[in-house]
């Protein structure tokens, strides 16, 4: 157990849809990241944060996502207006420089 | 830009077979070497880690791999796989500067067979 928990497991959504998915690492961890993976690619960075500040995001970033870490505890990534294109594994992970530990992931697909 | 190439997208052995999966990176300046590993329906777990020092670094589960600067190459090692290591490889790198960002390969299933 990474101690890194995501909600929902799974989500489906008709293409146009707003979702929001949610990620609760443990306290230590003032990192968070969040990774898409699509079917037969490894996991590909879009956006960390170090306790409630969001650092880097990735071109993959588009405006209809946004990501944010309130506190510095949980992280949402939220996705607007969806396309079928999204439909991947959304995965979060937390730690502290040189480690991350992943959680289950949220399935999402958009129909 | 960095990258990672994993040329081994499915490998196929049976019980204590040697194992041997590629990974190249490209990228000029320092970095760290990942190997993560995803059990069927488990989240990604990491195998090992390189940053510094010896370049033969071990991991969990009887895994080793070695750094070799010249060829850009990070392969991962087991001498005798089992049945329980059928999973999915991921090779990752993140550069000195960019401590944060790791990028992935695209992986490499393994399925051994009893």
């Amino acid at each position: 157990d990474t101690g890194v928990s995501q909600n929902p497991r799974h989500k489906i959504t008709k293409r146009g849809q707003n979702v929001t998915f949610r990620c609760d690492p443990i306290s230590e961890h003032n990192r968070l990241y969040w990774y898409r993976q699509t079917l037969g690619q490894g996991p590909e960075f879009l956006t960390y944060f170090q306790n409630e500040a969001q650092l880097e995001k990735s071109r993959l970033l588009s405006d209809r996502f946004s990501a944010e870490r309130p506190k510095g505890s949980f992280s949402t990534l939220e996705i607007q207006r969806t396309e079928q294109g999204d439909s991947a594994m959304y995965l979060c992970a937390a730690g502290r420089t040189y480690e991350q530990y992943f959680g289950p992931g949220t399935r999402l697909t958009v129909t | 830009a960095q990258s990672v190439s994993q040329h081994n997208h499915h490998v196929i052995l049976s019980e204590a077979a040697s194992l041997e999966l590629g990974c190249n990176y490209s990228y000029g300046g320092s970095v760290n070497l990942f190997w993560y590993v995803q059990y069927p329906g488990q989240h990604l777990q990491l195998l090992l880690k390189y940053f510094s020092g010896d370049p033969l670094v071990k991991g969990i589960k009887g895994f080793e791999a070695e750094f070799i600067k010249s060829k850009f190459s990070f392969n991962l090692r087991k001498p005798s796989v089992q049945w329980s290591d059928t999973a999915e490889y991921f090779c990752a790198v993140t550069s000195s500067y960019n401590t944060d960002k790791l990028i992935f390969g695209t992986g490499t299933r393994l399925q051994v067979f009893p």
